[in-house]
């Protein structure tokens, strides 16, 4: 069974740094193929991709939101995350990781998402 | 960027009848396309991949079609449980794109 879970700070000052945290089981990242993504959606509003990691460590970035972007792994704790630098308050959405199952390249199984609010 | 135009942004529907979201790519993705089904406070969750394939689980009323940059998910004989918000996504391409959404009610 697969499953996957985020974890952040909850809410955040203007130009901190964001830290988020994707706990999963049921796979492993260093299975060929397989890859980890991060969504945010804005409350009411659409979904945005952030980022993606795959088991070979390749990264890929959305280029809008330029260099503040770093994603990572730890394989041997089934986990992986995501900072974003110099938040706003139009980072604040609910943040979601998702299973890219593989070397398909679509989310299968998204984790229940992290709220996470900017606010001074 | 691909650019992923959804229509229509809102559908209202009866028990039992055929419904059908339009996705539109701004240029060929190569059936490189999925579509998700959120329900309200809920994470998206995959429906079909590769325009056409039904993910496991998925009743077989819905059903995913189209090519180019034509899409279409339909949904035949609604039911109360399909009230949610479907996106289409294209992973053709970096970035990742996804449609602004449609809002499904009964009517």
């Amino acid at each position: 069974q697969v499953t996957l879970k985020e974890s952040g700070p909850g809410i955040l000052q203007p130009s901190q740094t964001l830290s988020l945290t994707c706990t999963f089981s049921g796979f492993s990242l260093s299975t060929y193929g397989m890859g980890v993504g991060w969504i945010r959606q804005p409350s009411g509003k659409g979904l945005e991709w952030l980022a993606n990691i795959w088991w070979d460590d390749d990264k890929y970035y959305n280029p809008s939101l330029k260099n503040r972007l770093t994603i990572s792994k730890d394989t041997s704790n089934n986990q992986a995350f995501l900072k974003i630098t110099n938040v706003d308050t139009a980072d604040t959405a609910t943040y979601y990781c998702a299973r890219i199952y593989g070397g398909y390249l679509y989310f299968d199984y998204w984790g229940q998402g992290v709220m996470v609010t900017v606010s001074s | 960027d691909i650019q992923m135009t959804q229509s229509p942004a809102s559908l209202s529907a009866s028990l039992g009848e055929t419904v059908t979201i339009e996705c539109r790519a701004s240029e060929d993705i190569y059936n490189g396309l999925a579509w998700y089904q959120q329900k309200p406070g809920k994470s998206p969750q995959l429906l079909i991949y590769n325009a056409n394939s039904l993910h496991t689980g998925v009743p077989s009323r819905f059903s995913g079609s189209g090519s180019g940059t034509q899409y279409s998910l339909k949904i035949n004989s609604l039911q109360s449980e399909d009230v949610a918000s479907y996106f289409c996504q294209q992973y053709y391409d970096y970035p990742y794109t996804f449609g602004a959404g449609t809002k499904l009610e009964l009517k």
